[in-house]
């Protein structure tokens, strides 16, 4: 049982490219979420998923892209990187929306240049 | 707006030493409060959770409390050991919208052999 997965650990963009953050978890967990961590912001909620197939925007989507085509998989896409997006991302998940703990991923520490 | 503040932002104490740290949140309408420790450069591990009809919950030599009614949680822990340094986050899981974790700056916690 890993837990939640993350990959890559660290990842360095110019600015304009595009790239995907991958995460997986393998509890069966419904819950997935993806939020960022900032100096002097704490952590902010990106976009989260409550099952396959379903979506949502969190507090700060906008530039992220995401997807839920399988329980385990819960993608993050940057479309078009910015400096702004310099930031450590970490994904997260919980058996269901609100009652459970939630569960993190070691992060990925991503540079925009 | 749900707003989560901790303090001290810093603590530094010696080994053996029992401590309290602070939990204050703005919007009492929450389903559950989660402490967590982060190390440097790693995730965030969860260490308690207290929904919102509960008044504490307690895992080896911590103890968490939760005052909805005050918006305040306070988590203690008893004979502080080094390895307990790291920063302690509190988040709230908000009961409208998205249901997710509000997170507050957190505590940098060093523990001084």
């Amino acid at each position: 049982n890993a837990g939640v997965t993350q990959t890559p650990k660290f990842q360095v963009l110019k600015t304009g490219q595009s790239m995907t953050l991958q995460c997986a978890q393998d509890m069966n967990h419904e819950y997935m979420s993806w939020y960022r961590q900032d100096p002097g912001m704490g952590l902010r909620l990106i976009h989260y998923s409550v099952g396959a197939g379903i979506t949502d925007q969190g507090e700060v989507p906008n530039g992220y892209n995401v997807s839920r085509s399988t329980t385990e998989d819960f993608p993050l896409r940057l479309l078009s990187a910015a400096p702004s997006q310099t930031s450590v991302y970490f994904c997260a998940s919980s058996p269901r929306l609100a009652e459970e703990t939630q569960y993190f991923g070691p992060g990925t520490r991503l540079l925009v240049l | 707006k749900q707003e989560v503040t901790q303090i001290p932002a810093a603590l530094s104490v010696p080994e053996g030493e029992n401590l309290v740290l602070n939990c204050s949140f703005t919007d009492s309408a929450i389903y559950n409060l989660q402490w967590f420790r982060q190390d440097p450069g790693k995730g965030l591990t969860s260490l308690l959770l207290i929904q919102s009809s509960q008044r504490e919950q307690t895992s080896g030599r911590l103890n968490a409390s939760l005052d909805k009614s005050s918006g305040r949680s306070t988590l203690y822990i008893a004979a502080s050991q080094p390895g307990d340094s790291a920063t302690y986050l509190c988040a709230v899981r908000e009961f409208q919208g998205a249901q997710k974790l509000v997170f507050g700056q957190g505590t940098r916690l060093t523990i001084n052999p």
